[in-house]
């Protein structure tokens, strides 16, 4: 059965740095989402993007956070500089359909630690 | 703003035992509802969508409710069995795109 793939699955980081997260969703899925889950709290919608643009994204997703398609099967996060309260857990998904009339397909998830 | 609500926080009950999880949101206007359940440190299988203009949804043993004018959602699970035990979350689809998550409910099921 097709699934959503992420890596790494753990990354740790200094404060500053650029990270980057990947993403393989779904092969013939067209929308594709980012998620995080700090510990301990409930999860939180960053952003949606569909043909090659951003269609949604929350008040968490400022300057700081980009996303990507670089290719036909990746799909990427970078937060350029990373702060302590960035740490968490990053989730992608992917839907064949947008308009929430689809299931969002989770990944296992990548969990940041920022030091 | 809309704001999800899921109680109990945590639940424990004897296998076998026939259990409903609730899921409550402040704002109707919602596109689809979702129930998803999240292992320890993994991610997030979706087990049942409900449509907005649906009031239920059935697979295998489990039955979830959607009754939008009440803001309310159950998720039913019928002759649980340990293997269940996990996080159920509850998901508002509340714009084309996103999802309003709920915070869990922790289910132990005891053999």
């Amino acid at each position: 059965e097709p699934e959503v793939t992420q890596t790494p699955s753990h990354q740790v980081t200094q404060m500053g740095q650029e990270v980057i997260l990947r993403c393989v969703p779904i092969s013939n899925h067209l929308y594709f989402y980012w998620y995080r889950q700090i510990l301990g709290q409930k999860v939180e919608f960053l952003v949606s993007f569909y043909n090659n643009e951003i269609s949604e994204k929350s008040e968490i997703f400022d300057d700081q956070f980009s996303v990507e398609r670089p290719d036909g099967s990746n799909f990427t996060l970078k937060i350029r500089s990373t702060k302590l309260e960035d740490s968490a857990m990053y989730f992608c998904a992917s839907s064949l359909l947008g308009g929430n009339t689809d299931t969002q397909y989770f990944g296992p998830g990548t969990r940041l630690t920022v030091l | 703003k809309q704001e999800v609500t899921q109680i109990p926080a945590a639940l424990s009950v004897p296998e076998g035992e026939n259990l409903v999880l609730n899921c409550s949101f402040t704002d109707s206007a919602i596109y689809n509802l979702q129930w998803f359940r999240q292992d320890p440190g993994k991610g997030l299988t979706s087990l049942l969508l409900i449509q907005s203009s649906q009031r239920e949804q059935t697979s295998g043993r489990l039955n979830a409710s959607l009754d939008k004018s009440s803001g309310r959602s159950t998720l039913y699970i019928a002759a649980s069995q340990p293997g269940d035990s996990a996080t159920y979350l509850c998901a508002v689809g509340d714009s084309n795109y996103q999802l309003i998550w709920g915070a869990g409910t922790k289910l132990i099921i005891k053999p």
